[in-house]
Order: C-alpha cells, then sequence, then structure tokens
C-alpha cells in the first residue's frame, strides 16, 4: 500500500526565512500531490495541487516542487512569518481509486 | 458561501455506548469523505460517499458505518463505542472526488471515556 512519509520533527524557523518541507512517498506514482495546513483543532485547509507533469507550483509565498523520480515532493514558504506557524500536510490519490491519502504532517513554528 | 458544517463539535460518550456525527457539505457538492485523526496515527480514511453511495471505503471495522442522503449531507455512525475511537473525526467535501482538492469541517471531537 501507498506510504507517505514527512519528517515527524517540528521545523523551528526565524521570522522572514525560508521554511521547506519534505514529502517522500512509495509505490506507485500518483497524478498529482496536494498540500494542506491544519491548525489546532481544525480541519485541513486545502493549499495546492500539483501535477506529475508540473515541476513546480506558486501560490503567493509557497511554492511546491514534485519530482516523480525521486518520488517527492518539496514544500516551501518564503518570507515566513509567525501566522504560518502551522502543521502542513501533503496528500495523494491512493493506487486504484479517488480516495485520498494524507501524511502525518509535519508541524513548523516561525519564531518572532 | 458556507462551508462545510459538523455537528456536534464535542461530544463525550462511554463505552459501548454508539454515536452518529452529521457532515453538511458545501452546497453543490457530491462527494462527501470521512476521516478519523489521532495523534499516533493521522488522518486516516473512513469511507467516501458520492450521490449517496459509497465509493469507498477504508480499512476499519464494521461498526463504523455512514450513509449519504439525498440532498448529499453525510451522516456517520459508530457502535459499541471503545477507548481507542476517541478521535477527531473529519468531513470532507468536494464535488466529485479529490483531484480539485477538499474542504474540510472544524471536525468533532470524540471522546470516549
Amino acid at each position: 500500500s501507498q506510504k507517505i512519509e514527512q519528517n515527524s520533527e517540528a521545523l523551528n524557523i526565524q521570522e522572514g526565512k525560508t521554511a521547506t518541507l519534505t514529502c517522500n512517498y512509495t509505490n506507485y506514482s500518483p497524478a498529482y500531490l496536494q498540500w494542506y495546513r491544519q491548525d489546532p483543532g481544525r480541519g485541513p485547509v486545502f493549499l495546492l495541487l500539483i501535477r506529475e507533469n508540473e515541476k513546480e507550483k506558486r501560490k503567493e509565498r509557497l511554492k511546491v516542487t514534485f519530482d516523480t523520480t525521486l518520488k517527492q515532493s518539496l514544500f516551501h514558504i518564503t518570507a515566513s512569518q509567525p501566522a504560518d506557524s502551522a502543521t502542513y500536510l501533503c496528500a495523494l490519490p491512493s493506487y486504484g481509486n479517488n480516495r485520498l491519502a494524507f501524511g502525518k504532517g509535519n508541524q513548523v513554528v516561525v519564531i518572532p | 458561501k458556507a462551508g462545510v458544517t459538523q455537528t456536534p463539535r464535542y461530544l463525550i460518550k462511554t463505552r459501548g455506548q454508539q454515536v452518529t456525527l452529521s457532515c453538511s457539505p458545501i452546497s453543490g457538492h457530491r462527494s462527501v469523505s470521512w476521516y478519523q485523526q489521532t495523534p499516533g496515527q493521522g488522518l486516516q480514511f473512513l469511507f467516501e460517499y458520492f450521490s449517496e453511495t459509497q465509493r469507498n471505503k477504508g480499512n476499519f471495522p464494521g461498526r463504523f458505518s455512514g450513509r449519504q442522503f439525498s440532498n448529499s449531507r453525510s451522516e456517520m455512525n459508530v457502535s459499541t463505542l471503545e477507548l481507542g475511537d476517541s478521535a477527531l473525526y473529519l468531513c470532507a467535501s468536494s464535488l466529485a472526488g479529490s483531484e480539485g482538492g477538499y474542504t474540510f469541517g472544524s471536525g468533532t471531537r470524540l471522546t470516549v471515556v
């Protein structure tokens, strides 16, 4: 079955710097990959989708890359702000069906 | 437009009881998926409904069931509650599937004592 790995250790980063998170997956290569943000006690919020034929996608201060050879996606927050502190989850469709499988998430703490 | 509404927000139940959680998706969205989130396991897929039919099912015991009504509202039911069922239950709606991204509700925090 599909395995999705995100760093379990929180990323502490100084305000203004770039935060980079990694999402690695095993087995089959999905047609797309998504990133979500989750704040404590709330549901995840959809941020970005990147397709397998796209190397990079940007949205405001967010940038996502997708390397199907390495089976890896990188998620960057540039010029990070304390309001960016949250847990970020990557998600991709399971093989053969539409259901979305999530990584366990990577917490980001932006220090003022 | 209104987001995904889940009720109740918090629930405390005793072992052995049963519980029903409700989810109202975004207007026009026909797909509703349910997830269980715990600190140790993260988000685990329960099931997905589309136009009143269960389209996908996760690896949960038969105590977990769900349904979807003609107005796309969905309910999930857990019978014979166990302590391990304590979790945040999240409902996600989308137009037809996961490709466009999910809109999640704020979840129902279930505590089993």
